[in-house]
């Protein structure tokens, strides 16, 4: 089955820092994928999404690149916010017709001012 | 206006005892999803449904049932709750289209079990 692995967190950085979140997925199609971030107290909601291999996703300063190849769709921002801190999750669309989507574990980001 | 809600935001119940859950979405999406998310397991699917009246497993049914009376009510129920069924659930709502299909959610119920 479809599954999503994406960094172990929490992880920590400084305000003005660099971030990569890597993301690795296993599914046996050409899936859409996701990044969502949910910030305490709230659910998650869409950063972006990218259905096609080898074009790249942005908002809010993040972006990510579809790598058909590497099976990867790592999220990165060069410069953090103390606002970003969330939780940021991978995910994938079914593509057998469920319209489910597969999710990685979290990865929580705590940005210190 | 929030377009997915859910009730109660914060459960506490007993070992044994019925617990039901409620959500609520006004996006008019065929599509509606229950997760729990616990730490080191991120967001993993319970049950979902495609419209009034269906009802699919998820990767997590066990212990779980769930009901779509109408296009806008979804419901988890917990016959016999357990304490190993202490969590936060979600709620979602998705259009069908495929795997391109983005997932609104709600903002979450906290369930505790004593």
């Amino acid at each position: 089955g479809d599954s999503v692995t994406q960094t172990e967190g929490p992880v920590t950085l400084s305000e003005g820092t660099s971030l990569t979140v890597n993301c690795s997925y296993e599914t046996k199609q050409y899936p859409t994928l996701f990044w969502y971030v949910q910030y305490p107290g709230e659910g998650p909601q869409l950063l972006f999404k990218v259905p096609k291999a080898n074009e790249k996703g942005s908002n809010r300063g993040f972006e990510a690149t579809y790598n058909k190849e590497a099976t990867s769709f790592h999220l990165q921002k060069a410069s953090v916010q103390e606002s970003d801190s969330a939780v940021y999750y991978c995910a994938l669309g079914d593509t057998e017709g469920a319209d489910r989507l597969t999710f990685g574990k979290g990865t929580q980001l705590i940005i210190q001012p | 206006e929030a377009a997915v809600t859910q009730s109660p935001r914060n459960k506490v119940a007993v070992t044994g005892g019925k617990v039901t859950l409620s959500c609520n979405q006004t996006n008019n999406h065929n599509n509606m999803y229950w997760y729990r998310q616990d730490t080191g397991h991120g967001l993993r699917l319970i049950h979902y449904s495609y419209g009034a009246g269906s009802t699919e497993k998820g990767d997590i049914p066990d212990g779980y049932k769930a009901s779509r009376p109408s296009q806008e009510n979804f419901s988890l129920i917990l016959e016999l709750a357990t304490p190993s069924q202490t969590s936060v659930y979600f709620c979602a709502s998705g259009e069908d289209w495929g795997d391109c299909a983005e997932q609104f959610f709600g903002p979450g119920t906290r369930l505790t079990v004593l």
